[in-house]
């Protein structure tokens, strides 16, 4: 079964700082994509960055960044310079054919509060 | 703004009733996604159409029903709700479907509230 497992419920970061959230992955394939999304309070998702499993290269997206570790089966985000207005919660998600075709399958996701 | 639209953006109807969630995708976009997301069972994928079939069915129950229409908009359908519906549906569009790749994008929601 496909799994995203994101142990962090929730993450406190001052502002103009570096976070990085985590995220793990479980399939047996090796064709897969993995997103990012961000979800603050008025409830939209907002799609924030991709990487794919044969990309060689960590996505960059602006203040994004991924730090893919493909051995290990992890892609956490990078959040440079926070700031105030991303607090908000942030789901990973993995894209890959199965039962669900191509459907996204979420985290738990990750709540991230940034102070002044 | 993604490009996604759904209406309406709130629902509030009452047990045993049948609302209907619309959205039209992005523009380019063959793929529609529907998800519900809800406090105890997080985001899940409820059922994908592509260019107007059918292409995957998720933890859709069978009072909950879907199609898309020749101008790629789409309806999904909650007959005999109970308390348990209420939610944040989700719709998402990406312009193919069928690859692992393609990157899909979310409407606003639809809050939908049974009482």
């Amino acid at each position: 079964a496909q799994k995203i497992t994101q142990t962090q419920p929730g993450m406190f970061v001052q502002e103009k700082e570096a976070v990085t959230l985590d995220c793990t992955y479980d399939t047996s394939d090796q064709s897969y994509g993995l997103f990012w999304y961000k979800q603050p309070s008025s409830g939209e998702m907002i799609f924030l960055i991709y990487q794919g499993s044969y990309d060689e290269q960590n996505a960059t997206e602006g203040r994004y960044s991924l730090n893919f570790q493909k051995a290990r089966k992890s892609t956490n985000l990078v959040i440079s310079a926070s700031q105030l207005g991303d607090s908000a919660m942030y789901f990973c998600a993995m894209r890959v054919f199965s039962n669900s075709g191509y459907a996204l399958n979420f985290g738990k996701g990750t709540s991230l509060l940034v102070t002044p | 703004d993604s490009g996604v639209t759904q209406t309406p953006k709130h629902l509030i109807t009452a047990t045993g009733q049948r609302v209907t969630l619309r959205c039209s995708p992005r523009s380019g976009d063959l793929s529609v996604y529907w998800y519900q997301q809800s406090l105890d069972q997080g985001l899940q994928f409820l059922i994908h159409y592509y260019n107007g079939e059918e292409r995957a069915k998720g933890n859709i129950l069978e009072r909950f029903s879907a199609q898309q229409f020749p101008d790629l908009h789409s309806e999904l359908n909650l007959s005999s709700l109970e308390l348990g519906d209420s939610a944040l549906y989700f719709c998402a569009s990406s312009e193919l479907g069928s690859m692992s790749t393609d990157t899909q994008y979310f409407g606003p929601g639809t809050r939908l509230t049974v009482l």
